[in-house]
């Protein structure tokens, strides 16, 4: 199975400065989707990102950008100029490309503040 | 507005009773997936229906069950309802299986209250 980890629970960045969020996952497949999950305070689960593990190239999409290390098994996520609407617990998730296995298996999750 | 539709938005309960939630899923999606979320907890995956067919189990307790009808919306059935099983009870949708790259669309989400 499958595992997510995220190893800090909490972190704090000075708005408009850059904050770089933490996650290893466990897999034995080769093939498989990383994303990145934003739980603002109204709880809704918000995509910021996603990862195929066949790319070499890093996904961005405006001021997110991952770091993906697939032989160490390690995908941050990069938040640049961070905003206060940024604040939010952040999830990493992995899904496998397996057939029968499609659900995301999310990561304990960071809480980030945004300090004006 | 995800597409993905949750109704109760709150529910409050009493120990011992018997709950449903409903979800419709995006336009077009094939796939139903129910998460818990407990206080300040990671999601935990529960249950996941494909064109009204169970496709995959998770940590989902016997006192839960679900289905997904012709028409694609599903109902997870909590029962014989705990202190513990207050939660944030999440559906998503996607398009289809066989593809990771489908994105989970998730709804807003049940806040599940037992008293």
């Amino acid at each position: 199975a499958q595992t997510v980890t995220q190893s800090q629970p909490e972190m704090s960045v000075q708005e408009a400065e850059t904050v770089t969020l933490s996650c290893t996952y466990d897999t034995s497949e080769s093939d498989y989707y990383l994303f990145w999950y934003k739980q603002p305070p109204s709880r809704q689960m918000i995509l910021v990102i996603r990862q195929e593990a066949y790319k070499q190239q890093n996904a961005t999409e405006n001021r997110f950008s991952v770091n993906f290390q697939k032989a160490a098994k390690s995908f941050s996520l990069k938040i640049s100029d961070s905003q206060l609407g940024d604040a939010a617990m952040y999830f990493c998730a992995y899904r496998s490309t397996n057939f029968g296995n499609e659900k995301l298996t999310f990561g304990t999750g960071t809480r980030l503040t945004i300090i004006p | 507005d995800s597409g993905v539709t949750q109704t109760p938005k709150h529910l409050i309960t009493a120990t011992g009773q018997r709950v449903t939630l409903r979800c419709s899923p995006r336009s077009g999606d094939l796939s139903v997936y129910w998460y818990q979320q407990s206080l300040d907890q990671g999601l935990q995956f529960l249950i996941q229906y494909y064109n009204g067919e169970e496709r995959a189990k998770g940590n989902i307790l016997e006192r839960f069950s679900a289905q997904q009808f012709p028409d694609l919306h599903s109902e997870l059935n909590l029962s014989s309802l705990e202190l513990g099983d207050s939660a944030l009870y999440f559906c998503a949708s996607s398009p289809n299986v066989g593809s990771g790259a489908n994105v989970l669309t998730f709804g807003a989400g049940s806040r599940l209250t037992v008293l």
